[in-house]
């Protein structure tokens, strides 16, 4: 079975610091890893997505993640936070069954301190 | 939030009354899904469908139903057998329905359902 672990349930921020969330995953086969963003009640949007090619995938608002498949890894990353990142992150990883649904792991608070 | 739209935002419901919660897209995406958020579980899969008139069961499909009888439109259904139904419902689709696309799903704003 597929599933995705962010270990780090808060995660805070310097603005103008670098900021990593991090992302784990369980698979047989080829992953398929996806990261979105939750604001305050409100829809999840979708950041970026790893399918296959360049371990460095880009993606929206300055976001980019990092996949390793040796460490089965898959962490958002931001040059240099910004207050208005403070946000839900949430890692997800494709169903391989064929249904095509999305497993998602509990999220990750991020607070980017001003 | 895209084209989708949920209805309505804040939804109060006494117990043993089933109630229905809106999804509509003007996206043209076939495939859509029904998740439930409680804090710290992330998203949980109630109910998806990929063509009209089909759907299959999630993870937590007990206490609730759908129907899909337009491409547009994936309404749920929460009905008075689900034990606990306080959480915050997010609705999302999808292009393409195969199991060879790796599209990603776009997500309504939500509906925030309480039980009184």
């Amino acid at each position: 079975a597929q599933s995705v672990a962010q270990p780090e349930d808060q995660v805070n921020v310097a603005e103008g610091n670098p900021l990593t969330v991090k992302c784990t995953y369980s698979v047989s086969g080829n992953p398929y890893l996806f990261w979105y963003v939750q604001y305050p009640n409100r829809g999840l949007q979708f950041l970026l997505k790893y399918i296959t090619g360049d371990n460095l995938v880009k993606g929206s608002y300055g976001f980019e993640a990092e996949f390793n498949k040796s460490q089965t890894s898959f962490h958002l990353k931001k040059p240099s936070a910004l207050v208005s990142d403070s946000a839900l992150y949430f890692c997800a990883v494709r169903d391989i069954s064929g249904a095509n649904n999305l497993f998602f792991g509990t999220g990750t608070r991020l607070t980017v301190i001003p | 939030d895209g084209g989708i739209t949920q209805s309505p935002k804040y939804l109060f419901r006494k117990e043993g009354q089933n109630v229905t919660l809106s999804c509509e897209q003007n996206l043209n995406h076939d495939a859509m899904y029904w998740y439930r958020q409680d804090p710290g579980q992330g998203l949980r899969l109630i109910y998806y469908s990929q063509i009209v008139n089909d759907f299959q069961k999630g993870d937590i499909a007990e206490g609730y139903s759908v129907s899909r009888e337009k491409k547009e439109s994936f309404p749920l259904t929460v009905t008075s057998a689900q034990k606990n139904p306080t959480a915050f419902y997010l609705c999302a689709s999808k292009w393409g329905a195969s199991g060879t696309d790796y599209n990603e799903q776009f997500f309504g704003p939500g509906t925030r359902l309480t039980v009184l």
